[in-house]
């Protein structure tokens, strides 16, 4: 069964500096991997896919296969990425591709 | 396009009661999932449904929960006879297709049993 395991459950920086949301999957076949954020009072919004391959808010994310991770970086932290970050993978291809399956969550504080 | 919809944002029942969850699609979507959220854990998957049909339900506990996406209104997500175990956040999910299509979350439905 498909695991997605994000091992720090709470992220301090200071702004400005560099931040890394690690995020970490156990799947047999090819997932594809995706990261959502929930900012405070909002709803779970997609932040960026790996299918992609783009930059949403200065974040980026390298599906590493070999090392089975796919983290979440940002060079420069900005205090309003202070959220909640998921890290979720479904089936690629064919089949259930619509079940995300998601990881416990990473709250990042960035503080002024 | 107000988005997802989902109502009551706050639930409270007692144990033995049943709690109903709605959810409302964004406009144009035919496709719903619902996911649970208990605490300190991330979400699950429970159900797939379309329009009168459920696609996948292999997430759901066999007993007491049941979804329906009917031809016309919301999608409710049912718990019977509800338990404090249930007690979670309740999130709704919809999209255009299926197959690797942005799914748009709900606020969600946080039911607290007692």
């Amino acid at each position: 069964a498909q695991r997605v395991t994000q091992p720090e459950k709470l992220l301090s920086v200071f702004k400005g500096a560099p931040v890394e949301l690690k995020c970490n999957y156990s799947y047999s076949g090819s997932p594809e991997l995706f990261w959502y954020v929930q900012y405070s009072r909002q709803r779970l919004q997609l932040l960026l896919r790996h299918i992609s391959r783009e930059s949403i808010k200065g974040f980026t994310a390298d599906l590493n296969k070999g090392e089975t991770s796919f983290h979440l970086k940002k060079p420069f932290a900005q205090e309003e990425d202070s959220a909640m970050y998921y890290c979720a993978l479904t089936e690629g291809g064919g089949g259930s591709n619509y079940k995300l399956t998601f990881g416990k969550g990473t709250l990042l504080t960035v503080n002024p | 396009n107000a988005g997802v919809m989902q109502n009551p944002r706050h639930l409270v029942r007692r144990r033995g009661q049943e709690a109903r969850l709605r959810c409302s699609p964004m406009k144009g979507h035919s496709h719903v999932y619902w996911y649970r959220q208990l605490p300190e854990e991330g979400l699950k998957f429970m159900v797939y449904l379309q329009k009168e049909n459920i696609i996948d339900e292999s997430g759901m506990p066999k007993e007491r929960f049941s979804a329906e996406f009917p031809k016309e209104g919301p999608s409710i997500l049912r718990i019977q006879q509800v338990v404090r175990g249930d007690s979670a956040a309740y999130f709704c999910a919809s999209s255009p297709q299926a197959s690797r299509d942005t799914q748009y979350f709900g606020p969600g439905t946080r039911l607290t049993v007692l």
